[in-house]
């Protein structure tokens, strides 16, 4: 069956560290992989889009692969800040898009 | 700004009294989404609009029904709220595709008494 695993329902990061967010997914062959930030009690927020012929794509601290022959995709947050805090979704770009649970991401001052 | 808008944020009903979801865009996007969220979980698609072709999910339960009157609005209705449909309802627009980036309001939360 169809799955889409973000590594850890939580993670825990201290200011200043980098923070590694991880999808893997089965079964999908998707062309393309989306990011989006979660506040509480708020809509999804997109971040960053990366292709299948694309290996990483970068937009001021977040860093994103994309690896198709490991169906995983790693989302990086760099000189991580409490503001970072939020829950994070990847989202397999097919038709329509599908959606991880997300991992929760605390950055601790 | 162009933006999608939710109204009401905050939405309280009785258990089986029929409540309705209203989602605008200024975007002018093709798409329009209507999700559902529990604690925890990732959005789950109930419905889409390509354009004004209505696509229900094969799991979407008869409970929940939509209309979209025009580009810019569309409504969630749901016609006998259970405890179980207790949750954050969100609505999201894209510009052309299904699997483009999508837009998304601050959610309606509903809470069923």
């Amino acid at each position: 069956s169809q799955k889409i695993e973000q590594n850890s329902e939580a993670l825990n990061i201290q200011e200043g560290k980098t923070a590694t967010l991880t999808c893997n997914y089965t079964n999908y062959s998707p062309a393309y992989l989306q990011w989006y930030r979660q506040d509480p009690g708020r809509g999804p927020v997109f971040l960053l889009l990366i292709r299948e012929n694309e290996k990483e794509k970068r937009k001021e601290r977040l860093k994103v692969t994309f690896d198709t022959t490991l169906k995983q995709s790693l989302f990086h947050i760099t000189a991580s800040q409490p503001a970072d805090s939020a829950t994070y979704l990847c989202a397999l770009g097919n038709t329509p898009l599908v959606f991880g649970k997300g991992t929760r991401l605390s950055v601790i001052a | 700004d162009a933006m999608v808008i939710q109204n009401p944020r905050y939405q309280v009903t009785q258990f089986g009294k029929p409540v309705t979801l209203s989602c605008s865009q200024t975007l002018n996007h093709n798409v329009m989404y209507w999700y559902q969220q529990k604690s925890s979980q990732a959005p789950k698609l109930l419905f889409h609009y390509y354009d004004k072709d209505f696509n229900n999910e094969a799991d979407t339960p008869d409970n929940f029904q939509s209309r979209r009157p025009n580009t810019s609005f569309c409504f969630l209705d749901i016609r006998s709220p259970g405890l179980g449909d207790a949750a954050m309802y969100l609505c999201a627009t894209s510009r052309k595709g299904l699997a483009d980036t999508q837009y998304f309001g601050p959610g309606t939360r509903l809470t069923v008494l």
